[in-house]
């Protein structure tokens, strides 16, 4: 099992500019969760996804779109980049809800500049 | 709304020290909380859990309590060794959705 595998692992954008990260899980889990981790803040949600076919809101979704076409693979927009979405994204996923174990990916770090 | 709060750091301890991470949460309801474990260039690694009041989550040397009284969940462990050097985060899930601290950061020398 290759777990939370997530593409690219760094990228640079300049403003305006549009782009797609992939998350992919090969452990047949129900909910998907993106989040971006900044100096001193933690890791806050952007959206996730109870299951193939559906999307929600998290804490920080503003500027992010996302897409769960496919059970394994959980997407995640930047339609217009700004230099506040510079972050490390991490992509998680769990078996189910409530108290189950969260895996995380290896993160993306994207610069926009 | 639901929120986690955790000791800044940088800790920075000699080998063999006692460690103490403070954690504080403010919740609805009862959620499940956690401490996480990350290194660097790596995502999060789950650390241990408590899933109810009193519960005592341990791994590793680890322990953390649940304490619904104080709402804290203190991560301590009774001599630290280089290799666990690293970002601790707490965290919370209640209603489907995590909730982070900030972090804190733990850089142990020999």
């Amino acid at each position: 099992n290759a777990g939370v595998t997530q593409t690219p692992k760094f990228r640079v954008l300049k403003t305006g500019q549009s782009m797609t990260l992939l998350c992919a899980q090969d452990m047949n889990h129900e909910y998907m969760y993106w989040y971006r981790q900044d100096p001193g803040m933690g890791l806050r949600l952007i959206h996730y996804s109870v299951g193939e076919g559906t999307t929600a809101k998290g804490e920080v979704p503003d500027g992010y779109n996302v897409s769960r076409l496919k059970k394994q693979n959980f997407l995640l927009g930047l339609e217009s980049a700004a230099p506040s979405q510079t972050s490390v994204y991490f992509c998680a996923s769990t078996k189910l809800a409530g108290d189950h174990e969260q895996f995380f990916g290896p993160g993306t770090r994207l610069t926009v500049l | 709304g639901d929120s986690v709060t955790q000791m800044e750091g940088p800790v920075t301890l000699s080998e063999e020290a006692c460690l103490t991470i403070n954690c504080t949460y403010t919740a609805t309801g009862y959620p499940s909380l956690f401490w996480y474990v990350q290194y660097p260039g790596e995502g999060l690694q789950l650390l241990l859990k408590a899933t109810k009041a009193d519960d005592k989550g341990s791994n590793k040397g680890f322990e953390a309590t649940y304490r619904k009284e104080t709402t804290s969940f203190h991560l301590e462990k009774g001599s630290v060794q280089v290799s666990d050097s690293a970002v601790y985060f707490c965290a919370l899930i209640n209603f489907n959705k995590f909730y982070f601290g900030s972090g804190t950061k733990l850089n142990v020398k020999p």
